[in-house]
């Protein structure tokens, strides 16, 4: 029944060594989001895709990119992870019909950068 | 950039009793979501609004475009209620992302 899905739950990696999360969705939403959420804090908008158009939030580190291959599949790469990037990263999706569009949130990925 | 502001951030209370936490944001919007998040990371969405009122079982959001303020109450309350409740707004169109407040942490205490 999961709608939104993160792989991995739980993702260690090592200063500096390239990390990929994995998002899909069943929900056929063309809108997919990436969120970043710091320990004790408010989770924050890295980017998002509507459709294929790819829109990057102005503060966002250029050590994030992302890739949707296809609607159902969205990935984030940290390609030089520093322990400031240590976080939970939240994907969320959303669909065209109305406006504004309700969103729904993956479980999640628990990164640790060692 | 629009900022949200939540109170209380921490609240205890006893079973059966009415919760009330509030948010309050400082440009308009398109609209504002209420979201619990359980340890362990995964966010529900409870309500979406854009005025008025909602009611979801014993949960019951309210809105004020003018004062730019909005309120979940939770009728009842129980121990598995305990979660963290997010206030979070959109502020352009329907495929903006969401800008979040810090959360209010409710525990409720059998």
């Amino acid at each position: 029944d999961a709608m939104v899905i993160q792989n991995p739950r739980y993702q260690v990696t090592q200063f500096g060594k390239p990390v990929t999360l994995s998002c899909s969705q069943t929900l056929n939403h063309n809108v997919m989001y990436w969120y970043q959420q710091k320990s004790s804090q408010a989770p924050k908008l890295l980017f998002h895709y509507y459709d294929k158009d790819f829109n990057n939030e102005a503060d966002t580190p250029d050590n994030f990119q992302s890739r949707r291959p296809n609607t159902s599949f969205c990935f984030l790469d940290i390609r030089s992870p520093g322990l400031g990037d240590a976080a939970m990263y939240l994907c969320a999706t959303s669909r065209e019909g109305g406006n504004p569009y309700e969103q729904y949130f993956g479980p999640g990925t628990r990164l640790t950068v060692t | 950039k629009n900022e949200v502001e939540q109170s209380p951030q921490n609240l205890t209370a006893q079973e059966g009793e009415f919760i009330t936490i509030n948010c309050s944001y400082s440009v308009g919007i398109s609209a504002l979501h209420w979201l619990q998040q359980h340890p362990g990371g995964g966010i529900v969405s409870l309500f979406m609004l854009s005025s008025g009122k909602k009611k979801h079982g014993r949960l019951i959001a309210t809105i004020n475009i003018q004062e730019k303020h909005s309120s979940l109450h939770i009728t009842a309350s129980h121990p598995r209620d305990s979660a963290v409740y997010i206030c979070a707004v959109q502020t352009g169109g329907g495929a903006d992302g969401l800008t979040f407040g810090k959360g209010t942490h409710l525990i409720i205490q059998p």
